[in-house]
Parts: C-alpha cells; structure tokens; sequence
C-alpha cells in the first residue's frame, strides 16, 4: 500500500528557529511536493522536485528552501521561522512525471510563536 | 496561479440526499481530479477524469467534465456521516508537472 509519512504530526517552534520538515515515501515515485494549507486559501505549492537533487519553485517559495538528497525523502526548511509560516505542511509524491495522482502525507501542523 | 474553484464553498445535508459539488477552471487540462479530506489529515484521491472523458463513476461517485464550459461536478449518491469532508478539485497545466488544487467545498452530512 502507498504510504507518504510526515515527521511530525504537530510542531511547535519560536521565531528565528531553523525548522526542518521531513517527508518519507516508499513508493519509488518519482516526484515530490511540498504544501501549506491555510483556512480560506486553499493548498498552496511551496516546491516540488522530479528528481533527486532537482528542485522547482512552486507559487511560494519565500521563506523555505527543500532538499532532496535521496529519491525517498524531500525535505522541507524554514530557515528563520516567523509566525506568518504558522500552517499546515502537506506533503506528496507522484509516480511520474506530468499531473499525476497524489499520494499525501498527515500533515504536519507548525505554530510559530 | 489557482485554477479550479469549488462551488459551493459549505454543504449541509442530511444521510440519504445526494451531494453535488461543482469546480471551475480557467485554462485547457489534460485531466482534472478530486480529492477528499478529513478534518486534519491529509488528501486522498477519489477519482481522475481525462479531458476526453465526459463521465466517470466510481462506487457512489459520479464525475462529469465539461471541458466546453470548463466545469466539473462531483456528485455523492446516498451520503454517510461519513462522507463528511473537505471535497477539492485539482487540474494540471498543459505539460506541466504540478496540479493546481481550489479551495475545496465542505461537505458536513448529518444523521
């Protein structure tokens, strides 16, 4: 069965912390995403990456950089948290390339106090 | 750079009636898709139709496109408490990798 694990289900940090938001799948896929959900707006698209090392801004990338070292796990990093990033972290991942189903994570919800 | 918007925002309705959501798009797709979510969790996929695909049913979901109009409507048929969830509906560029989720209409079903 397809799984996407997030780190943590919930997550409190101070303002100027170095957060990291890890996301494992274990489907061999080949596309990662990272999103934040937040009341009245939706799923937003932070970054995503089609390949190891590869990496692509998605519609709000300020604030965040990602990394993926390996095929299975896309991280996630708030360089200086500011209350503002307080959200919802979604992660996914997709077989191929192009507009494939998503498979999601849990969720991670952050404060940032 | 959102494209599909769910209409209406909210739904109420009791077990038994049929649920219909409806989702707009602005530009050409290859497909579009929707997804559920329960409160705090993450999505789940329900169902993807093509854009030479005018219908398409899975269990008691029912998914028509419109690519003339840039519509779709999902319909639930006989609704659960169960069912009770956030509803999306997500399209991909033409060519592009990412899909574009809306804002998801909330579905509360009540007994």
């Amino acid at each position: 069965d397809v799984k996407v694990t997030q780190s943590s289900r919930y997550l409190v940090k101070r303002t100027g912390e170095k957060v990291f938001l890890e996301c494992v799948q274990d489907m061999d896929h080949e596309n990662m995403f990272w999103y934040r959900q937040d009341p009245g707006l939706g799923l937003r698209l932070i970054y995503f990456s089609y390949d190891v090392k590869m990496k692509e801004k998605g519609d709000i990338p300020e604030g965040y950089s990602v990394s993926r070292e390996k095929k299975e796990r896309f991280s996630l990093i708030l360089e200086s948290a500011s209350t503002n990033q307080t959200s919802m972290y979604l992660c996914a991942s997709s077989p191929r390339q192009g507009a494939d189903i998503q498979y999601f994570g849990a969720g991670t919800r952050l404060s940032v106090l | 750079s959102q494209q599909g918007e769910e209409d209406p925002q909210a739904l109420s309705i009791q077990e038994g009636e049929n649920a219909t959501m409806n989702c707009s798009y602005k530009t050409s797709i290859n497909n579009l898709q929707w997804y559920r979510q329960n409160s705090g969790r993450g999505l789940v996929h329900l169902i993807l139709i093509r854009s030479n695909e005018r219908e398409k049913h899975s269990g008691r979901l029912r998914v028509t496109l419109d690519t003339s109009k840039k519509s779709s409507s999902l319909l639930i048929t006989a609704s659960r408490a169960a069912d009770t969830a956030s509803y999306f509906c997500a399209t991909d560029e033409q060519a592009g990798t990412a899909l574009i989720f809306g804002k998801g209409t909330t579905l509360s079903v009540s007994s």
